[in-house]
């Protein structure tokens, strides 16, 4: 099976910007999890979809939203870019079983 | 508030030594827990995953879980330079979400 894809892979944007980022499961998989990734903070949960609804969200500031539809991938969204926004972002595939298996990323840089 | 604690090194060992990495948690209810390696710049590859007490291995890798001492342990045996990355832990209860540690950075020198 081919694994998760994200795209783009490298972003630069400016303060006040938004950006889309996108992600596509393992085959068969329906849930998806994303993540921040930051040196100073590590891994940050951000939300988590299964079969279209949101079924867990980090404590992250409303500027940041996603969704999922009904092939299973995923769109998360920021608005109104802060330099504190620069970042790894990283979704996750995962069936039923618990295991979660990462994309390659998206690295957000704010300027 | 679950917590996942790693010693984040870097931890340096030498060509062919057991590197040995540590996390403990502290969720007593947590269930799963789980192996990932990071190189720099790319995304999280899991290596293994543990649910029950006990060792499991796989080729190089051994996983160890104390559940009673909330401690999860990965080792490296013939440690390669290859093997130099980041080292991250994570543990999960039910269907919640895993909580991850800030993981170790792993150095292996020839």
């Amino acid at each position: 099976k081919a694994g998760v894809t994200q795209t783009p892979r490298y972003l630069i944007k400016t303060r006040g910007q938004q950006v889309t980022l996108s992600c596509s499961p393992i085959s068969g998989h329906r849930s998806v999890s994303w993540y921040q990734q930051t040196p100073g903070q590590g891994l940050q949960f951000l939300f988590e979809y299964f079969s279209e609804t949101q079924r867990n969200k980090g404590n992250f500031p409303g500027r940041f939203s996603g969704r999922q539809f009904s092939n299973s991938r995923s769109e998360m969204n920021v608005s109104t870019l802060e330099l504190g926004d620069s970042a790894l972002y990283l979704c996750a595939s995962y069936e039923s079983t618990d295991t979660q298996y990462f994309g390659p990323g998206t690295r957000l840089t704010v300027l | 508030q679950k917590e996942v604690e790693q010693n984040s090194g870097p931890l340096s060992v030498p060509e062919g030594a057991i590197a040995s990495l540590n996390c403990t948690y502290s969720d007593r209810g947590s269930q799963s827990f789980f192996w990932y390696r990071q190189y720099s710049g790319k995304s999280p590859e899991l290596i293994m995953f543990i649910y029950s007490n006990g060792d499991k291995e796989d080729g190089r890798f051994t996983a160890q879980l104390n559940k009673a001492s909330q401690y999860v342990s990965l080792l490296i045996r013939d440690s390669q330079p290859s093997d130099s990355a980041t080292y991250l832990c994570a543990v999960k209860r039910g269907s919640y979400i895993p909580t991850f540690g800030r993981g170790t950075s792993l150095i292996v020198h020839p």
